[in-house]
């Protein structure tokens, strides 16, 4: 089945610099990357997500890349402020089995 | 509009009860999905619903876990026999399902706690 693996587990920054998680994966049928943020005690949120026939796509202060040759995908987030603060999860859809595999999650502190 | 709900929020049980996790997904979505979520870590998936057809149960960690969708809506996830590795926060999901369309949406969760 599908492994996704996710880093750095932890991440701190400064307001305003910019914020880069990586996630693989090892299902080549996976055709389908989105990527959660959870605050402490709520609902994983949708915040981007790729399918495999784009490289990347943005949304403002997000941007999302993937490399389907080597099967990685990242999410970007500039000019970070502090509510960005959460856990996020990256994960992989294999449509045939439809259910998500999700990394491990990467706690982002942004200091003010 | 309304997102995916799910009940009770917190749930205490004594090892050995039986407990039931409800949820309502999003009006109109044909897939429902139920994520565990342990302490510090992913979601890592127990079962899909088509409908209230039960396509793929193969994350369900042991024959105590039962989940319906009797009327294509609605859904229970029922623990048998509580244990306290079953502490966790349980999450559903749903999605449009039709015709591609594959993003999940997912509930607040139920924090089962096992004493």
């Amino acid at each position: 089945g599908e492994n996704v693996e996710q880093h750095p587990s932890t991440l701190s920054v400064q307001e305003g610099d910019s914020a880069v998680i990586k996630c693989t994966y090892s299902d080549s049928a996976s055709n389908y990357f989105p990527w959660y943020k959870q605050e402490l005690g709520k609902r994983p949120q949708l915040i981007i997500d790729i399918r495999s026939n784009v490289g990347e796509k943005k949304d403002q202060r997000i941007a999302v890349t993937l490399n389907k040759t080597a099967k990685h995908f990242s999410l970007h987030i500039t000019e970070t402020q502090p509510e960005d603060s959460a856990v996020y999860f990256c994960a992989a859809l294999d449509t045939g089995r439809r259910a998500l595999t999700f990394g491990s999650g990467t706690r982002l502190q942004v200091q003010p | 509009g309304a997102g995916v709900s799910q009940s009770p929020r917190y749930k205490v049980a004594k090892r050995g009860q039986d407990v039931a996790l409800r949820c309502d997904p999003i009006s109109g979505h044909v897939s429902l999905f139920w994520y565990q979520q342990a302490l510090g870590q992913g979601p890592e998936f127990l079962t899909y619903f088509q409908n209230e057809a039960q396509l793929d149960k193969s994350g369900l960690p042991s024959d105590r876990f039962f989940a319906e969708r009797p009327e294509g809506s609605v859904s229970t996830l029922k623990i048998q026999r509580t244990q306290q590795e079953d502490s966790a926060v349980y999450l559903c999901a749903s999605s449009r399902g039709l015709a591609g369309v594959v993003e999940q949406y997912f509930g607040p969760g139920t924090r089962l706690t096992v004493t």
